[in-house]
């Protein structure tokens, strides 16, 4: 069975500090990987997505990059906070092989900058 | 632009009433419609997709939903709800080509 995780589970981060969060799925070869925000009490922003090892497109600009730097690793990282940056993150995977497929979710980071 | 659109931002129902969520979508391609629920604090659990074929679709712990290509809808239903069904519920609209567009989301609320 697929496993996905996402470290760390929540966070405290100051207004202009760097900032790392990671997902890690197990149990699937070559996913189609996503990263999605959520602020507080609304809906999700798919932030970026990559099919492959190396490759990370880019949805919306929020001052925030991500990597994939193994195939079953995603990166979400910037090396300023902003307070706007608050919220939920989210990673998804989807099967290789059309974005039309279910996605299944991680449990999320709670990130609170200050 | 595609886009999704949830009209209700809070259902309010008692235990054991039925229910309708209301979705709707525009997407001039054939679409790929989910519905997904997330519990408080938690991430995303799939109720029930929507690819081809027969409008109505079931999914888990008794939901279903009907598409509707000549309304642009995605209606969610349950015959009777259970106080462990409150929850915020997603409706997404996939065009493919890894691009996902969710709707701001119903909160769901069931009086006991």
């Amino acid at each position: 069975a697929q496993t996905i995780h996402q470290w760390p589970v929540a966070e405290i981060k100051a207004v202009g500090s760097p900032l790392s969060l990671g997902c890690t799925i197990k149990g699937k070869s070559s996913p189609n990987l996503y990263w999605y925000w959520q602020a507080t009490g609304g809906t999700l922003q798919q932030l970026f997505y990559s099919i492959t090892v190396g490759q990370v497109e880019s949805v919306v600009q929020l001052n925030l990059s991500a990597s994939r730097p193994k195939d079953d690793q995603f990166i979400l990282s910037t090396e300023k906070l902003l307070l706007s940056h608050s919220g939920f993150y989210l990673c998804a995977w989807s099967p290789w092989g059309g974005g039309q497929d279910t996605q299944y979710f991680g449990p999320g980071t709670r990130l609170l900058v200050l | 632009a595609q886009s999704v659109t949830q009209p209700d931002a809070r259902v309010t129902v008692s235990e054991g009433a039925s229910l309708q969520l209301r979705c709707k979508y525009s997407y001039s391609g054939t679409p790929y419609l989910f519905w997904y629920v997330q519990y408080p604090r938690q991430g995303l659990q799939l109720l029930l997709k929507y690819y081809s074929g027969d409008p109505v679709v079931q999914g888990v712990n008794g939901f279903e939903a009907e598409f509707s290509k000549s309304n642009s809808s995605f209606h969610l239903r349950k015959a009777s709800v259970h106080w462990s069904d409150s929850a915020v519920y997603f409706c997404v609209l996939s065009t493919g080509y890894q691009n996902f567009y969710f709707g701001k989301g119903t909160s769901l609320t069931v009086i006991p």
